[in-house]
């Protein structure tokens, strides 16, 4: 069975500085690894995602996220933290292209000004 | 940009009634998909949807819910029976083949 783990409720950070939201996952197979992102009262936004080749992967708002596979991880990243990156990140896995997204928990992530 | 739609967006109803929940899928897709958020937990899946017929569903997707496309442009969940811990934010989404999974602003749904 698929399954995610964001081990971290919150992560705070000051504008300007670097974010990491951690995501690991298991599944047996090649996973297919998504970001998403949820505002107040609003619904899933895509951020990016991994399929395949380079393990590090551009999305949106300048978000980037890096696959490793011998750590089984798919961090998301950016260099520099604004106020309106503040929401609820999601990561999610699905073993092939239509096949049902398992999410994890959520990560809340505060940038404070 | 196409979008997925879901109405309406909020839903309060009372403990045993009936309620559907709606969405127009972006046009050219083929997957639909429903998922479900109670508060402060994971997003879970539901159910999903392909060439008019169920394709996968989870265990939460009991007897008391059923999932339609009664023309070309919509997708319904209905409960048949609402109980307390069904109040939740669902979520529709769609995808075209293999490729990425959009999702509408949801449903919240309460129920009294």
């Amino acid at each position: 069975a698929q399954s995610v783990a964001q081990p971290e409720d919150q992560v705070n950070v000051a504008e300007g500085n670097p974010l990491t939201v951690k995501c690991t996952y298991s599944v047996s197979g090649n996973p297919y690894l998504f970001w998403y992102v949820q505002y107040p009262n609003r619904g899933l936004q895509f951020l990016l995602k991994y399929i395949t080749g380079d393990n590090l992967v551009k999305g949106s708002y300048g978000f980037e996220a890096e696959f490793n596979k011998s750590q089984t991880s798919f961090h998301l990243k950016k260099p520099s933290a604004l106020v309106s990156d503040s929401a609820l990140y999601f990561c999610a896995v699905r073993l092939s292209g239509n096949t049902p997204l398992v999410f994890g928990k959520g990560t809340r992530l505060s940038v404070i000004a | 940009e196409p979008e997925v739609t879901q109405t309406p967006s909020h839903q309060v109803t009372q403990m045993g009634q009936e309620v559907i929940l709606r969405c127009v899928p972006i046009s050219n897709h083929l997957y639909f998909y429903w998922y479900r958020q109670i508060l402060g937990q994971k997003v879970e899946f539901l159910v999903s949807f392909y060439n008019n017929e169920i394709s996968e569903k989870s265990e939460i997707f009991d007897d008391q819910f059923s999932v339609e496309r009664p023309d070309g442009s919509n997708f319904t969940l209905k409960i048949r029976s609402t109980k307390l811990e069904d109040s939740a934010m669902y979520f529709c989404a769609s995808s075209e083949a293999s490729r990425d999974t959009f999702f509408g602003s949801g449903t919240q749904l309460s129920v009294l």
